[in-house]
């Protein structure tokens, strides 16, 4: 059974950092791509990027290039989002989801960013 | 304001047949797959169709995908209660190198 467990997520002041955790399991994870999505409070659903299974091809919504940095770990079957210059605009529920398509998601891990 | 837009809302009676539009442009839907999404009230998104009409094994076929051009369709045949939910398009932009939603539309059974 596929599983994706986030962790990592609480409350950071603006211009704070943050580090994002998935665990995997249940499927072989350096041969699926992964993607990170959040949703704000009563919002709808952002794609904020996403790494190929060797790690090496990374991608980037405009909102979060230059700020965000996704990696993993395939000794660890982990994926990452290490989240720096954080504002209001980052709060959301953060989900990492399996493959280019979003086919398993996890619960997600909620990021509230505020002084 | 995305650059993949829904209708924000959408309703049917039980039994009803409903569709919900995605519309995009030639950098996104007029030149890569959409994928729709179900997301049930308080729960993690899933996955409903892929690759314009796919349905992943246990979704059921009362929920049929499309695409012509630059819009897709999501499908709900035999509406149910437990039909309402949100539901989001999402596709590749090749302009933005990004992946993009659709802002949603909430489907409400009357």
């Amino acid at each position: 059974e596929v599983q994706l467990l986030e962790s990592g997520g609480g409350l950071v002041q603006p211009g704070g950092s943050l580090r994002l955790s998935c665990a995997a399991s249940g499927f072989t994870f350096n041969k699926y791509p992964m993607t990170w999505v959040r949703q704000a409070p009563g919002k709808g659903l952002e794609w904020v990027s996403a790494i190929g299974g060797t790690g090496d091809d990374t991608k980037y919504a405009a909102s979060v290039r230059g700020r965000f940095t996704i990696a993993r770990d395939n000794s660890k079957d982990t994926l990452y989002l290490q989240m720096n210059s954080l504002t209001v605009e980052d709060t959301a529920i953060y989900y990492c989801a399996r493959d280019w398509k979003c086919d398993y998601w996890g619960q997600g891990t909620p990021v509230t960013v505020s002084s | 304001q995305s650059v993949v837009t829904q209708a924000p809302s959408a309703s049917g009676t039980p039994g009803q047949r409903v569709t919900i539009s995605c519309s995009g442009s030639s950098s996104n839907i007029g030149r890569n797959n959409v994928n729709w999404y179900q997301q049930l009230p308080g729960t993690a998104p899933k996955l409903l169709i892929h690759t314009d009409n796919q349905r992943p094994s246990g979704v059921p076929d009362r929920f049929s995908g499309s695409k012509s051009g630059t819009s897709a369709s999501l499908a709900i045949s035999g509406l149910q209660s437990g039909d309402e939910a949100d539901y989001y398009c999402a596709v590749w932009d090749d302009r933005f190198n990004a992946g993009v939603f659709g802002g949603g539309t909430k489907l409400t059974v009357l």
